[in-house]
């Protein structure tokens, strides 16, 4: 079992580009959830795909979307990147058989210039 | 609103020495408690689970503690190794969602 895996693992965009990110979760887990550590802080939930949908938003902008495919891996794409937005980018996965708890991927580091 | 407060902020202990790292919520109601280790630049690894009626849980030298009335929380570890040097996060969850608070820096010195 490979565990969560997310690509790429680091990424270089210039302001005003768009980025996408990718995510494919552990074996049997069917819902993602996404999260934006900036340095020196904790994460910060971003939302939570289940089903194909959006199940659950954290306070970030429209700026900040995502998609979730029939195979459960999922994407996280955001617009008009500005340098705020450069972070560690966790994407986590879980299912109904592990009560809810959550495996995080190993990240992509976003720099934005 | 879901608030996670974790100190210390930082802590640098020697190798062999014991340390606690304390988490305290401001949410209610909530379900599971978990403490995470996040190496640096890396994806944080669970370390323990609790449930609300769970008092302690205990993974090697990691051992979690639980009070649910005062909604504090406690990382003990014992015979600190230089591996231990991460960061150590205690998100409160709420339905789906977890809330991490800033985490605490542990270093361990030879």
């Amino acid at each position: 079992d490979a565990g969560v895996t997310q690509s790429p693992t680091h990424l270089i965009k210039t302001r005003g580009q768009q980025v996408t990110l990718r995510c494919s979760p552990k074996s049997g887990h069917d819902t993602v959830s996404w999260y934006q550590q900036a340095l020196g802080q904790g994460p910060q939930f971003i939302f939570q795909y289940y089903e194909e949908e959006e199940r659950q938003r954290g306070n970030f902008p429209d700026r900040f979307s995502g998609h979730q495919f029939p195979n459960y891996s999922s994407e996280l794409n955001v617009n008009a990147l500005l340098l705020g937005d450069s972070a560690l980018y966790l994407c986590a996965s879980s299912g109904d058989q592990t009560g809810g708890e959550q495996y995080f991927g190993p990240g992509t580091r976003l720099t934005v210039t | 609103k879901n608030q996670v407060e974790q100190s210390p902020q930082s802590l640098i202990i020697l190798e062999g020495k014991n340390c606690t790292l304390q988490c305290n919520y401001t949410v209610s109601p909530f379900s599971n408690l978990r403490w995470y280790k996040q190496d640096t630049g890396r994806g944080p690894v669970s370390l323990t689970i609790m449930t609300f009626s769970e008092n302690t849980k205990s993974n090697g030298r990691y051992t979690a503690t639980l009070d649910a009335d005062t909604k504090q929380s406690s990382l003990h570890i014992t015979a600190s190794q230089l591996s231990d040097s991460a960061s150590y996060i205690c998100p409160s969850e709420s339905g789906n969602m977890l809330t991490f608070g800033g985490g605490t820096r542990l270093m361990v010195k030879p």
